[in-house]
């Protein structure tokens, strides 16, 4: 079993819907919690970090983190075309390790007009 | 505003053949990171490099070295590439454990 696991998608929506995408993890270690965008033949960009649980706003995304659960979510609202993209969680464990990074495997989301 | 610079973008290689990919930050960043992705794997990191002057082995090492060239530049070699080995690469960068800068990778192909 993966340590982080991913839908892949595809996840195909109209352009405006409210879209949420989840990663489950199993190592309660984990304390950090980022969401990356990648756009096709681009590198990863960070979107949102995060470190506790609770909810963190910026614009139209969301990121949300259960602890509790081991289970985080990016909610993307008024969805645009140009957030067509694959989106990628990531989390690591504090401390020392050299800021190693697990990743999920990436959902692809497709905003339709 | 260049933050993490891969060269080349594309490469063939032939089964065999040696290569080295390079990477440049200009963020002043003390650590930096090669990973590979590959389709349902997601990002597996092959060697990171903690600080100029160190290196330590990732998920993936075999089949690669690493080189810290001084605190902007961090070089992936391969010394016999192998068909297992083509796989899209990516460097980044961060400065201790706040979040990683991707760079845009290297497609390589191994025949």
């Amino acid at each position: 079993q993966k340590e982080v696991e991913q839908d892949p998608g595809p996840l195909s929506v109209p352009e405006g819907a409210i879209v949420s995408l989840n990663c489950t993890y199993s190592n309660s270690a984990f304390q950090y919690f980022m969401w990356y965008r990648q756009y096709s033949r681009k590198g990863p960009e960070l979107l949102m970090y995060t470190y506790s649980s609770g909810n963190k706003e910026d614009g139209r995304f969301t990121a949300q983190v259960d602890k509790s659960s081991k289970y985080i979510s990016l909610f993307i609202r008024d969805s645009q075309p140009s957030d067509s993209a694959t989106y990628l969680c990531a989390m690591r464990v504090p401390g020392g390790g050299g800021n190693k990074l697990t990743f999920g495997t990436g959902t692809q989301l497709k905003v339709e007009l | 505003n260049a933050g993490v610079t891969q060269t080349p973008k594309f490469q063939v290689l032939k089964t065999g053949q040696s290569m080295t990919l390079q990477c440049a930050q200009d963020m002043n960043h003390n650590s930096m990171y090669w990973y590979r992705q590959d389709p349902g794997m997601g990002l597996r990191l092959i060697y990171y490099s903690a600080s100029e002057g160190t290196t330590d082995k990732g998920e993936v090492p075999n089949g690669y070295n690493v080189s810290r060239l001084n605190k902007r530049e961090f070089s992936l070699r391969l010394e016999s590439a192998a068909p297992s080995q083509t796989s899209v690469y990516f460097c980044a960068s961060s400065e201790a454990d706040q979040p990683q800068h991707f760079g845009d990778g290297t497609r390589l192909s191994i025949l």
